[in-house]
């Protein structure tokens, strides 16, 4: 089974400040995605990141940089120079990769609630 | 390209009633699915779809029925709608993994559902 661990329910932060998201995973399957999304206050969900279990190497994406350690089933997702617009719901999520079907069957975690105060 | 496409955006029923929820999508993808948002509960997957013709259930499939008779459209059935069905819905897509490796899930805007 698979499962996703976010342990941080909500986060505070005051802008500019840098914050990591923990996500922590649980699967049987050797090879796999993991996912980040964003809900902000509007409701939609928002693709940030794909990774797939057999390429480790960590990303940068402007203020945005995600750590995965497969040694300790985790994929990380840290803000530097948090803003206000940073402000949302962030889930992280898992899939399997099968010759059919996977990314359908994508399991989230419950989400961390960031809130970037001015 | 419109997306995802969720119809409605908001629906209150009584408890008993049934409705369907649409969803479309005009890119093409093969992959479907339809997850309820909860409180503290994250995305949870109901039934998901493959391609035309093919459906198969996820975590929390009970009181849930779909079909997929065209690539385009997923809709998902509330044959009695129960107080535990007040949720959002989203219905996301992708392409097949072996189409286009890098293909994450698309959303829609998601459909609020209250039953009272």
């Amino acid at each position: 089974a698979q499962k996703v661990t976010q342990a941080q329910t909500e986060i505070s932060v005051v802008e500019k400040e840098d914050v990591t998201l923990d996500c922590v995973y649980e699967t049987r399957d050797t090879t796999y995605y993991l996912f980040w999304y964003k809900q902000p206050p509007s409701g939609e969900l928002v693709f940030l990141i794909r990774r797939n279990s057999f390429d480790e190497q960590n990303e940068i994406s402007g203020r945005y940089s995600w750590n995965f350690q497969k040694s300790t089933s985790s994929f990380n997702f840290t803000i530097t120079a948090s803003q206000v617009v940073d402000s949302a719901v962030y889930f992280c999520a898992l899939s399997p990769i099968v010759a059919q079907g996977g990314s359908e069957k994508l399991v989230f975690g419950k989400g961390t609630k960031l809130t970037v105060n001015p | 390209n419109a997306g995802v496409t969720q119809t409605p955006k908001f629906q209150v029923l009584k408890t008993g009633q049934s409705m369907t929820l649409q969803c479309a999508q005009d890119m093409n993808h093969e992959y479907m699915s339809w997850y309820r948002q909860d409180p503290g509960m994250g995305l949870r997957l109901i039934h998901y779809s493959v391609g035309a013709g093919i459906t198969d259930q996820g975590e929390v499939p009970n009181g849930y029925n779909v079909s997929r008779s065209t690539t385009e459209d997923f809709p998902l059935r509330l044959l009695s709608a129960a107080p535990s069905q007040t949720s959002v819905y989203f219905c996301a897509s992708s392409y097949s993994w072996d189409r286009v490796y890098n293909s994450p899930l698309h959303f829609g805007n998601g459909t609020r559902l209250t039953v009272t």
